[in-house]
């Protein structure tokens, strides 16, 4: 079964300019997260979807950043316009439901340089 | 709020030698606790977890005891290898259902 698929792995803009990160979760998996890794830290939450709905977004930056699940299945994350400061790895992660019996499995990760 | 604070690394052992990874918590109610590993170039991996005060979770030969009294899911092995050397991120998830993670503590073990 393939886990968590995402893409790109890598991606390298200058400041002000725009980009997207994909990710396709395990099929079956109803619940949808998005994190932010800085270099050193680990990883924080920044949206959970359950389907194709926002359940907490609290810790997503809303002037610059903007998600979408559509359809329940991939998502979609965008910043514009990019800042220096974005420079992490965002991280998608997808499990079949809420809770701590609901493991959350991992995708690998799309690095993110800003110049 | 919630919170996990876990040693800095990193840890450098030989092979065959006793790993021990401190992870302390601060949570309100009864979090649920877990380790997870991340691996060169790969995405973070759930190893273990415990859901309640004294449950221990183990797998691949590592430990943790959830242990309410001091607030603490240490993570050991007795015998790691070179294949253990990885990034280590102990966790918590309240009653919100959100994971909060420690700093990670990185493992290299030589032979």
């Amino acid at each position: 079964e393939a886990g968590v698929v995402q893409s790109p792995r890598y991606k390298i803009i200058e400041k002000k300019q725009p980009v997207a990160f994909w990710c396709n979760p395990i099929s079956g998996h109803n619940t949808l997260y998005w994190y932010l890794q800085n270099l050193g830290q680990g990883p924080e939450l920044l949206i959970r979807y359950e389907n194709e709905e926002a359940v907490d977004d609290s810790q997503l930056p809303k002037d610059r950043f903007s998600a979408e699940r559509l359809k329940g299945v991939d998502s979609t994350l965008k910043i514009q316009p990019a800042e220096l400061g974005d420079s992490a790895v965002y991280l998608c992660a997808s499990s079949l439901g809420r809770g701590p019996y609901n493991e959350q499995f991992f995708g690998p990760g799309t690095r993110l340089t800003v110049l | 709020g919630n919170s996990v604070t876990q040693m800095e690394g990193p840890v450098t052992l030989s092979e065959e030698a006793f790993l021990t990874i401190n992870c302390t918590y601060t949570a309100t109610g009864y979090p649920s606790l877990f380790w997870y590993v991340q691996y060169p170039g790969e995405g973070l991996q759930l190893l273990l977890k415990a859901t309640k005060a004294d449950d221990k979770g183990s797998n691949k030969g590592f430990e943790a005891t959830y242990r309410k009294e001091t607030t603490s899911f240490h993570l050991e092995k007795g015998s790691v290898q070179v294949s253990d050397s990885a990034v280590y991120f102990c966790a918590l998830s309240g009653r919100d259902d959100k994971l909060i993670f420690g700093t990670g503590t990185r493992l290299q073990v030589f032979p």
